[in-house]
C-alpha cells in the first residue's frame, strides 16, 4: 500500500526562524511529490517534484526531492506569522489521478 | 481564491436528511474530486471525474453520491449519513494529461455536522 509519512507533526516556533519539513513516501510507481499549504480550508498548491536533487524555490520557500532516499524536504526561511498553517505532501499513487496524502504538519509561527 | 468554489461553505443535517454539495471551477480544466478531510487524518480521496466520466472510487458507502453534469460542476448527493461522516468535504480540479493533473487545486471546502 503507498505511503506518505511527515514529520514533525507539529512544530512551533518564532519569527525569523528557519524550519524543515520531512516527507518520505513509498508508491509502487513514483511520478512526483506535490506540497500544499493549508491555512484555514482550501489547500494551495506549493510546488510539484519530479527529479531528484533539483531545488524548487518561491520566495523564502524552498523543496527539493531525494528520489533515492525516498523523502522530499520543504525549508521555509525567516519565517513570518503568516506561514502559520498546516503544510501537506503527497504523491501520485495507483491510477493516475489518485494523490495520497500525508497528515501534515502544523507549524506555527509566534510573533 | 483558487477558481474552484464550494457551496454551502457550513451544513449541519440530521441523519435522515438528504442534502447536496455544490462544487464550480472556473479554470477550464477537465478533471474533479471530491476529498474527505477528517480531524487528525491526511485527506482522503473519494471520488475522480474525468471528462465528466467516473474514474475512480475508493470504497466510499453508497449514502455518498456523486454527479458530475459537466467538468466545471461537481456534486456530492447526501442521505441518510452517520456522525462519523462528519467533517471537511474538498472538492479539487486539475487539467488531465501529463503531469499536469497531479496539480489539483482545491475549493474552500464544506464543513458538514451530522447530527
Amino acid at each position: 500500500e503507498d505511503k506518505v509519512v511527515q514529520s514533525p507533526l507539529s512544530l512551533v516556533v518564532h519569527e525569523g526562524d528557519t524550519v524543515t519539513l520531512n516527507c518520505s513516501y513509498e508508491v509502487t510507481n513514483f511520478r512526483s511529490l506535490l506540497w500544499y499549504k493549508q491555512e484555514k480550508k482550501a489547500p494551495t498548491f506549493l510546488f510539484m517534484l519530479t527529479s531528484s536533487g533539483i531545488e524548487k524555490k518561491s520566495g523564502r520557500l524552498s523543496s527539493i526531492l531525494d528520489k533515492k532516499e525516498l523523502f522530499s524536504i520543504l525549508n521555509i526561511t525567516a519565517t513570518q506569522t503568516g506561514d502559520s498553517a498546516v503544510y501537506l505532501c503527497a504523491t501520485p499513487s495507483g491510477s493516475a489521478r489518485q494523490l495520497t496524502f500525508g497528515s501534515g504538519t502544523q507549524l506555527t509561527v509566534l510573533p | 481564491e483558487t477558481g474552484v468554489t464550494q457551496t454551502p461553505r457550513h451544513l449541519v443535517m440530521g441523519m435522515t436528511n438528504k442534502k447536496s454539495l455544490k462544487c464550480e471551477q472556473h479554470l477550464g480544466h477537465n478533471a474533479m474530486y471530491w476529498y474527505k478531510q477528517s480531524a487528525k487524518k491526511p485527506l482522503e480521496l473519494m471520488f475522480v471525474y474525468n471528462f465528466k466520466e467516473q474514474t475512480e472510487n475508493n470504497s466510499v458507502p453508497s449514502r455518498f453520491s456523486p454527479e458530475c453534469p459537466n467538468s466545471s460542476h461537481l456534486f456530492l448527493h447526501l442521505h441518510t449519513l452517520q456522525p462519523e461522516d462528519s467533517a471537511l468535504y474538498l472538492c479539487a480540479s486539475s487539467q488531465a494529461g501529463g503531469l499536469d493533473h497531479y496539480e489539483q487545486y482545491f475549493g474552500p471546502g464544506t464543513r458538514l455536522t451530522v447530527t
